[in-house]
């Protein structure tokens, strides 16, 4: 079946840093969407991708689609204590979910 | 915007017993709802799909007549952990989808913490 994988599985920042997560899937894509998951919180959806190639901005935070539709990326600008979570992809029809990115950040 | 309201928050059962878990869409319907369950700092496992009207789907592994789903209705879906057992406790949540594609972003429920003794 259809597998998302996603790396780093830890993020650890230092406050106003910059860092990327990484979605990867063996096969294409028809869309990806990216979820944050807050400490004992549950998922929120932030956003999704569509078109090969599409970029979309929220913020300090930038998601970008790979012109194959494989992949994916979060990169998030001078990080802050509020960026701390899990952030995850989740792909295709069935929207299969990456293991997640952890991310902790220290002042 | 989408809601989806789960309930109980959190239930500590004893071994032996069955659990109930609900999850209602507030302010939509939801033909399919998605119930999942959660590790300590890993993934969303997905375990079924709910499918309003018509038996849930279930993904390889996981036991239907162990983890019972019930969609009754447009807002409504059930998932009841029968005979519960100490490896059962985990993090239950469910999901529903806002729109009728399958492009259409999920709401997550609050998730139920099962703490089986």
């Amino acid at each position: 079946g259809q597998q998302v994988m996603q790396i780093p599985q830890y993020q650890h920042v230092q406050e106003g840093e910059d860092f990327t997560t990484y979605c990867n899937s063996s096969t294409t894509l028809s869309n990806i969407q990216w979820y944050k998951q807050r400490p004992g919180g549950h998922p929120v959806f932030l956003i999704q991708l569509v078109k090969s190639g599409e970029v979309k901005k929220q913020k300090r935070l930038t998601f970008q689609f790979g012109e194959a539709k494989k992949n994916s990326s979060l990169h998030i600008t001078a990080t802050q204590t509020t960026d701390v979570g899990t952030y995850f992809c989740a792909g295709g029809s069935r929207l299969s979910f990456g293991a997640g990115t952890t991310v902790t950040v220290r002042a | 915007g989408a809601v989806v309201s789960q309930h109980p928050s959190r239930v500590i059962c004893k071994s032996g017993t069955s659990v109930k878990i609900e999850c209602r869409s507030l302010d939509f319907q939801a033909t399919t709802m998605f119930w999942y369950r959660q590790f300590p700092k890993q993934s969303l496992m997905l375990m079924a799909t709910s499918n309003e009207g018509s038996k849930a789907t279930y993904e390889q592994g996981v036991e239907k007549d162990k983890f019972l789903i019930n969609h009754a209705s447009l807002t409504l879906s059930t998932l009841t952990v029968t005979s519960a057992h100490p490896e059962d406790s985990s993090f239950y949540i469910c999901s529903a989808r806002g729109g009728t594609g399958y492009n259409s972003p999920l709401h997550f429920g609050n998730g139920t913490r099962l703490t089986v003794t």
